[in-house]
Parts: C-alpha cells; sequence; structure tokens
C-alpha cells in the first residue's frame, strides 16, 4: 500500500526567510502525480503546487518550488520569501494512477513569525 | 462558479441519529470525494466516484454511505453517529480521475454526543 509521510509535524521560519517541508512516500510504481496542498486557519484547502512523476523538471510556483527526487521517493516544498499569509497546515499527497485514490500524509504545521 | 459547497458548516448530533452532508458542484467534474479530517491523522479518504452511478470505498467507510444520482452532487450519509465520528468532513472534485487537482469544499465541521 502507497503511504505518504511527513516527518516534521511542526515548523516555524522568521518573515522573509526560507523553508522547506519535507515528504516521502511509497510506491513500486512509476505512474503517479504529487501534490502539496496549504489548508490556513480558515480550514479551505488550497493548491500550492503539483508534480507529475515521469516530468523530471521540478513544478514551480512563484515562491513555491518542488525538489522531486524520484529515486529517493522524496518531494519536498520549498517556501521562498516567507511570508505572514503563509502560515498553515501543509499536507503532501500521493495519486497512483489506476487507483482513484489520494493519499494525505498527516501534515506539517507552519508559523511565520514576524 | 461557486466551486465545490459544502452544507452544512458546522452540526451537532446525538449518538444514534442519522443524517446527511451536502455536497455539490458545478464544474463538471467527474471525479468526487469525501474525506474526514482528525488531529494527527491528515486527510483520509472515506468514499469515491468516478462518475454518476459509480461510488467505491476509500479508507475509512464504515459508518458512511455515498450515493451519485448526477455528475453535481455526491451526499454522504451517516447512518447512525457515533462519538468516533465526531470529526471535519471534506468534500473535493476533480475534472477525471487521473491525478488531475481536486478543489476542496470549506468543510463540515461534525461533533457526535
Amino acid at each position: 500500500a502507497q503511504t505518504v509521510t511527513q516527518s516534521q509535524p511542526e515548523m516555524s521560519v522568521q518573515e522573509a526567510e526560507t523553508v522547506t517541508l519535507s515528504c516521502t512516500y511509497d510506491t513500486s510504481e512509476s505512474n503517479y502525480y504529487l501534490f502539496w496542498y496549504k489548508q490556513p486557519p480558515s480550514r479551505q484547502m488550497i493548491l500550492v503546487i503539483r508534480q507529475e512523476a515521469y516530468k523530471q523538471q521540478n513544478a514551480t510556483e512563484n515562491r513555491f518550488s518542488v525538489n522531486f527526487q524520484k529515486a529517493a521517493k522524496s518531494f519536498s516544498l520549498k517556501i521562498s520569501d516567507s511570508q505572514l499569509g503563509d502560515t498553515a497546515m501543509y499536507f503532501c499527497a500521493f495519486f497512483r494512477s489506476g487507483t482513484y485514490k489520494y493519499i494525505f500524509g498527516t501534515g506539517t504545521r507552519l508559523k511565520v513569525l514576524a | 462558479n461557486a466551486g465545490v459547497t459544502q452544507t452544512p458548516k458546522f452540526q451537532v448530533l446525538k449518538t444514534g441519529q442519522s443524517m446527511t452532508l451536502q455536497c455539490a458542484q458545478d464544474m463538471n467534474h467527474e471525479y468526487m470525494s469525501w474525506y474526514r479530517q482528525d488531529p494527527g491523522m491528515g486527510l483520509r479518504l472515506i468514499h469515491y466516484s468516478v462518475g454518476a452511478g459509480i461510488t467505491d470505498q476509500g479508507e475509512v467507510p464504515n459508518g458512511y454511505n455515498v450515493s451519485r444520482s448526477t455528475t453535481e452532487d455526491f451526499p454522504l450519509r451517516l447512518l447512525s453517529a457515533a462519538p468516533s465520528q465526531t470529526s471535519v468532513y471534506f468534500c473535493a472534485s476533480s475534472y477525471s480521475s487521473a491525478g488531475e487537482t481536486q478543489y476542496f469544499g470549506p468543510g463540515t465541521r461534525l461533533l457526535v454526543l
């Protein structure tokens, strides 16, 4: 069974600094997708970034970028120039083609300090 | 475009009561799903649907029923509420079941006494 592990329950970062959230996953398949979702205090789940496993290039979205290491099964999220509005719970998620099921990690609570 | 909507926002039930959590999307998405979020456990898939008339179980289906009679609606039924079902419930949808981005509703907070 696929699993997603986020080993950092909580992290903090100073405003304007850079922080990296880690995510590892376990699969023997080659065709899958990875996601990072943000859940601010409002509770709304918002997509941060999506990565297709067959693409070697790391996905980026403004201040958010990933380091996708397929062989190591690692999918970390880097947030540059952290802003107070980045304070949220961040979830890593995995989807394997043909299973119809998204698997979520347990989340990392990030606090950006002024 | 309202996206994914959920009702109610908050509900208190007594043990043994039944209720239906509503979910609707207006994006013509084929794939819809229900999750529960509990502290320290992330989001766990309850049921999902790949299209009207097609549903299947997720990771934690016990105590819940679903149906999908239309593309737009995907209600979640609690048959006999238990305190263990106290949680925040999210509905999500995506264009297809091929690894597309899921769009989430605002969530329903359920308290079972």
